[in-house]
């Protein structure tokens, strides 16, 4: 069965800085490609960002671009999004989803940006 | 970035009565490789997107058989036979075939 759980989200101050987790199991993860979708409170689905399979490639949605930064350690299974410079705007329900065309997504951690 | 447009915002459905949702890409969502990117999530309360079909009709594994994706070109279409009281939720259409992925807006599927 395919897992994917995240942890590291909680509450910051504007300018702070977090570190997601996503711990995988139940499939090769070091074969697959992972991304980051966002979810606002009450609001719809945002692609943030995404990693191949051995990390040689990342991509970035404008909005997080330069701040947060992907990366993967396929001997522990685990993807990460250090969040940087963080912003109001930032809040949000965070989840790893695998597979470059998303199939499984993890029920998600929340980044709480406020002062 | 591709927009993807999503209608109706919200649909109030009979139990037992069918429910159609639509999702219109900006451009073609044909890859080079022949295949059409688009999947449909289901989001029911409180809980994270679960995928019901990818590749515009392809049912993915313990999906009710009431669930049915159709579509071609930039008109996407899911729909739903007869709803059952465990639909209710928001549905969201992704296209994978132009970086970056992108969502429609989402339909909310509600009993009436």
């Amino acid at each position: 069965e395919v897992r994917l759980v995240e942890s590291g989200g909680g509450l910051v101050q504007p300018g702070g800085s977090l570190r997601l987790s996503c711990a995988a199991s139940g499939f090769t993860f070091s074969t697959s490609w992972m991304q980051w979708v966002r979810q606002a409170p009450g609001k719809g689905l945002v692609w943030v960002s995404r990693i191949n399979s051995d990390g040689s490639s990342t991509a970035y949605a404008d909005s997080v671009q330069g701040r947060f930064t992907i990366s993967r350690d396929n001997a522990k299974n685990t993807l990460y999004l250090q969040m940087n410079s963080l912003r109001v705007e930032d809040t949000a329900v965070y989840y790893c989803a695998r597979g470059g065309v998303i199939d499984y997504w993890g029920q998600g951690t929340l980044v709480t940006v406020s002062s | 970035d591709v927009v993807m447009t999503q209608s109706p915002l919200s649909l109030p459905v009979t139990l037992g009565q069918p429910a159609s949702i639509s999702c219109r890409s900006s451009q073609s969502l044909v890859h080079s490789d022949g295949n059409t990117y688009l999947n449909w999530f289901q989001q029911r309360p409180g809980q994270s997107p679960r995928r019901l079909i990818y590749k515009v009709s392809n049912r993915d594994s313990g999906v009710p058989d009431r669930f049915s994706g159709s579509g071609s070109g930039t008109d996407f279409t899911l729909r739903i036979s007869r709803v059952e009281a465990e639909d209710v939720g928001v549905y969201y259409c992704m296209q994978g075939t132009h970086w970056p992925l992108t969502f429609g807006g989402g339909t909310r599927v509600e009993i009436k």
